[in-house]
């Protein structure tokens, strides 16, 4: 059964700096892995998706990095504004479906 | 193209009730799937439709049950309600081995 954890629960900031969430997963078996933000109350935006024969990805300020050897992704947010603060959760699929097992997510408070 | 659309936003009813939510995906999309957010349990998968048939189904009881209709459109329905069916269910649509585009949501509250 596929778990997915996300260290730490949650992360402040100040505006301006580069931060690190990380996400890890037990079944290396995956064929891609997702990067979702949600804003309080609200459902999940879709960042970036990593297919497992990608390292990297990148849009904007967002780069998601996936190491499938050790069941590890990041995903590095530079410069942090006051806007990109909300709970962030990486997610994988089962094998041959479209379920998707997601980690408990980092809530994370860029403070101005 | 427009996003996926949840109906009701909000609702509230009470234990023993019986409630319908309603997702229409986004234009072209077979897939649709639905989710369970709690604050102890995080999200969970409920279950996932593809042209009218349920392909797969997560770890919850019988009183959860969906349906897809040949448009697409799916409706989950949740029948004898419990105050821990208290959440926010969420409903996606994905292309074939795309990304899955998830809706606003609909905050069930049981009283």
């Amino acid at each position: 059964k596929q778990e997915v954890t996300q260290i730490p629960a949650a992360l402040s900031v100040p505006e301006g700096e580069n931060l690190v969430l990380n996400c890890s997963f037990t079944d290396s078996a995956i064929y891609n892995l997702q990067w979702f933000r949600q804003d309080p109350g609200k459902g999940l935006t879709s960042l970036l998706l990593i297919q497992s024969s990608q390292r990297e990805q990148t849009s904007g300020r967002l780069n998601a990095s996936l190491d499938k050897s050790s069941g590890r992704s990041t995903l590095y947010i530079a410069a942090s504004q006051p806007g990109d603060s909300a709970t962030y959760l990486c997610a994988v699929p089962s094998r041959g479906n479209e379920k998707l097992t997601f980690g408990t997510g980092t809530r994370l408070t860029i403070i101005p | 193209k427009a996003g996926v659309t949840q109906t009701p936003r909000y609702l509230i009813k009470t234990r023993g009730q019986q409630v319908t939510l309603s997702c229409s995906p986004i234009s072209g999309h077979r897939s649709v799937s639905w989710y369970q957010q709690t604050p102890g349990q995080g999200l969970q998968f409920l279950f996932e439709y593809f042209s009218e048939t349920q392909r797969n189904k997560g770890n919850f009881p019988g009183r959860f049950s969906g349906r897809q209709f040949s448009n697409s459109r799916s409706e989950m329905n949740v029948s004898t309600l419990e105050l821990g069916d208290s959440a926010l269910y969420l409903c996606a649509s994905s292309p074939p081995g795309d990304t899955q585009y998830f809706g606003p949501g609909t905050r069930l509250t049981v009283l």
